[in-house]
């Protein structure tokens, strides 16, 4: 089955370093990828989509400086957590789906299995 | 707007017992229906699917079946077990939703005791 790849699983880091979250589609190609925030207990929040290629479209509320996303090929899409704060402490998952357009509407997301961002 | 509403948890059965979390969804046009599933520190894993009306999804003994009438999308299954442990999360996608990005219920916590 498709197999979404995200890196690192877990990371510790001081307040004001910036972070970088991979997320990789091993085995499909991934048009579109999401990334989202999850706070303990609840459900995913939505931060932003990247079509390959083109800048992401943020949610409202989402920073875009704050929260850089790069999606420069069709496997591979980062998000960075710029001077990143303890409040910026969460649980980060992405996701990614094949086929573009009417044809996408049909595809599920695969997700990673989430890094875990703890900022002292 | 777009919108998914699951019970609330969390929910407590014993082994074996059957299994049902409602989940019922307002949408413009005909959006596709999903369930996910997150085991403890993990993501998500797709569970079951269903494109469009009267389709059932099923998969691992879970089943839901799209109810256009009633707007809904139940998970059911019918014997638990204590691997099932884990937040089920009901979610919608579709054309009339910017890039097909998926709704998401709040969640609902299955707790199976041996």
């Amino acid at each position: 089955g498709a197999v979404v790849s995200q890196h690192p699983s877990w990371v510790i880091c001081k307040s004001g370093t910036s972070v970088k979250i991979e997320c990789r589609s091993l085995d499909f190609q991934a048009t579109t990828m999401f990334w989202y925030r999850q706070f303990p207990k609840q459900s995913l929040m939505l931060m932003a989509t990247s079509n390959e290629g083109s800048k992401a479209t943020y949610e409202q509320g989402v920073e875009k400086d704050k929260f850089l996303i790069n999606h420069a090929s069709l496997t591979l899409s980062t998000l960075t957590v710029t001077s990143a704060h303890p409040e910026d402490s969460s649980f980060y998952i992405c996701s990614a789906r094949g086929g573009a357009g009417a044809l996408g509407s049909n595809q599920p997301q695969h997700f990673g299995d989430g890094t875990r961002l703890s900022i002292l | 707007g777009n919108s998914v509403t699951q019970m609330e948890g969390p929910v407590t059965l014993s082994e074996e017992a059957f299994l049902t979390i409602n989940c019922t969804y307002t949408a413009t046009g005909y959006p596709s229906l999903f369930w996910y599933v997150q085991y403890p520190g993990e993501g998500l894993q797709l569970l079951l699917k269903a494109t469009k009306a009267d389709d059932k999804g099923s998969n691992k003994g879970f089943e839901a079946t799209y109810r256009k009438e009633t707007t809904s999308f139940h998970l059911e299954k019918g014997s638990v077990q204590v691997s099932d442990s884990a937040v089920y999360f009901c979610a919608l996608s579709g054309a009339r939703i910017s890039s097909y990005k998926l709704i998401f219920g709040s969640g609902t916590r299955l707790l199976v005791r041996p």
